[in-house]
């Protein structure tokens, strides 16, 4: 089965920094996606960013971006130039590729703290 | 209004109620999905559908059953309610191409005294 491990339960920047978010996944498919979801206070949970595992070219997403280690199984999520609304608990996900696996597996999640 | 909408947004009840969640979604996806969100344990899959006729379990199933009375409509129920089933939980939807995400509705808090 395949597992998604987010390391860091909170981490904490200063606003205008930046931040890195960690992410492992074990898996033995190829062709897979991975995801970032936000859900600040609202609860609810907003799409960041996404990677297909064929592409070689990290994502990126205005102050977001991922670099994706294949090989590594690793897909960090950098924040630029935080900002007071990017506090929330970001959540990293993992799909398998073939049709009729939509399913998601998450991680456990990181919550963010922003400092003034 | 909402592509994926859930009521309640909150629920307290008793223990050995009957629960029934509902999520409706007007994206015109044909897979629907059930999770439960625990602090500490991220989301976690309960059940899913992937069109009217195709339900399927998820890893936490044990005290839950679902109906997909059409192809927009998923309700999760609770037979009898325990207090360990106190929990945020979340409906989502996508189609199915795979690098779509999946769209959540805003979460039903559910505490069960």
């Amino acid at each position: 089965a395949q597992t998604v491990t987010q390391s860091q339960p909170e981490m904490s920047v200063q606003e205008a920094e930046t931040v890195t978010l960690s992410c492992t996944y074990d898996t033995s498919e190829s062709d897979y996606y991975l995801f970032w979801y936000k859900q600040p206070p609202s609860r609810q949970m907003i799409l960041v960013i996404r990677q297909e595992a064929y592409k070689q070219q990290n994502a990126t997403e205005n102050r977001f971006s991922v670099n994706f280690q294949k090989a590594a199984k690793s897909f960090s999520l950098k924040i630029s130039d935080s900002q007071l609304g990017d506090a929330a608990m970001y959540f990293c996900a993992y799909r398998r590729g073939n049709f009729g696996n939509e399913k998601l597996t998450f991680g456990t999640g990181t919550r963010l703290t922003i400092i003034p | 209004d909402a592509d994926v909408t859930q009521t309640p947004r909150n629920r307290i009840t008793k223990t050995g109620k009957r629960i029934m969640l509902e999520c409706s979604q007007t994206k015109g996806h044909d897979r629907m999905y059930w999770y439960r969100q625990d602090p500490g344990l991220g989301l976690r899959l309960i059940y899913y559908s992937f069109d009217v006729k195709d339900i399927n379990k998820g890893e936490i199933s044990d005290g839950y059953s679902v109906s997909r009375q059409a192809q927009a409509k998923f309700s999760l129920s609770l037979e009898s309610a325990i207090p360990n089933q106190t929990a945020l939980y979340f409906c989502a939807t996508s189609d199915d191409r795979g690098n779509q995400p999946q769209h959540f509705g805003d979460g039903t808090r559910l505490s069960i005294l």
